[in-house]
């Protein structure tokens, strides 16, 4: 089993729609949740950032965790074209040291249709 | 946020030749940076962590002779793929952890390298 799993879509949906995206993992030790969305030759860029269980919500995007499940999800509300894009979910333990990697999941490519 | 340049953003270049990749913090130190792959509708792969001043740190299955990584500055971190094959034709992405409080929490990703090998 891999330490994070992502469903690997792709996903379409309607302009206006509501998404959810969703990670498992299996690793206890994580406490740090992160999305990034990364477009077609661009790097990743960091969209959520949450820590240990709860919810944080940003505009149109909520983030999720459910340690007691090893489960996060990240909402986009009234999804737009511009939302299109590959979203990667990543999780880290709770070092502080600037060595701490990301694992990462496998990503999953959304399409919003105008 | 903090921002992260890689140069060149292409490169194209034969088969048996070295190619070096730059990745540099614009507005911050780094003493720590990391460097990924990533192969065409997969996720990223870490291969390994350079560190400011001291030798790299390279993830299981990856050739350290193969992927010369130098960090001679805390701005600056350098890829050099030597005897390049069409195989390490790939996206090569560096990222560099932000400090928020005593936590490094949140890791700044550069634009990507695109590196094709004929």
């Amino acid at each position: 089993q891999k330490e994070v799993e992502q469903d690997p879509g792709p996903l379409s949906v309607p302009e206006g729609a509501i998404v959810s995206l969703n990670c498992t993992y299996s690793n206890s030790a994580f406490q740090y949740f992160m999305w990034y969305r990364q477009y077609s030759r661009k790097g990743p860029e960091l969209l959520m950032y949450t820590y240990s269980s709860g919810n944080k919500e940003d505009g149109r995007f909520t983030a999720q965790v459910d340690k007691s499940s090893k489960y996060i999800s990240l909402f986009i509300r009234d999804s737009q074209p511009s939302d299109s894009a590959t979203y990667l979910c990543a999780m880290k333990g709770g070092e502080a040291g600037a060595n701490s990697k990301l694992t990462f999941g496998k990503g999953i490519t959304l399409s919003v249709r105008p | 946020g903090a921002v992260v340049s890689q140069h060149p953003s292409w490169v194209i270049c034969k088969s048996g030749t070295s190619v070096k990749i730059e990745c540099r913090s614009l507005d911050f130190q780094a003493t720590t940076m990391f460097w990924y792959r990533q192969f065409p509708k997969q996720s990223l792969m870490l291969m390994a962590t350079s560190n400011e001043g001291s030798k790299a740190t390279y993830e299981q299955g990856v050739e350290k002779d193969k992927f010369l990584i130098n960090h001679a500055s805390l701005t600056l971190s350098t890829l050099t793929v030597t005897s390049a094959h069409p195989e390490d034709s790939s996206f090569y992405i560096c990222s560099a952890p932000g400090l928020a409080g005593n936590s490094y929490n949140e890791q700044f990703f550069g634009p990507g390298t695109r590196l094709t090998v004929l």
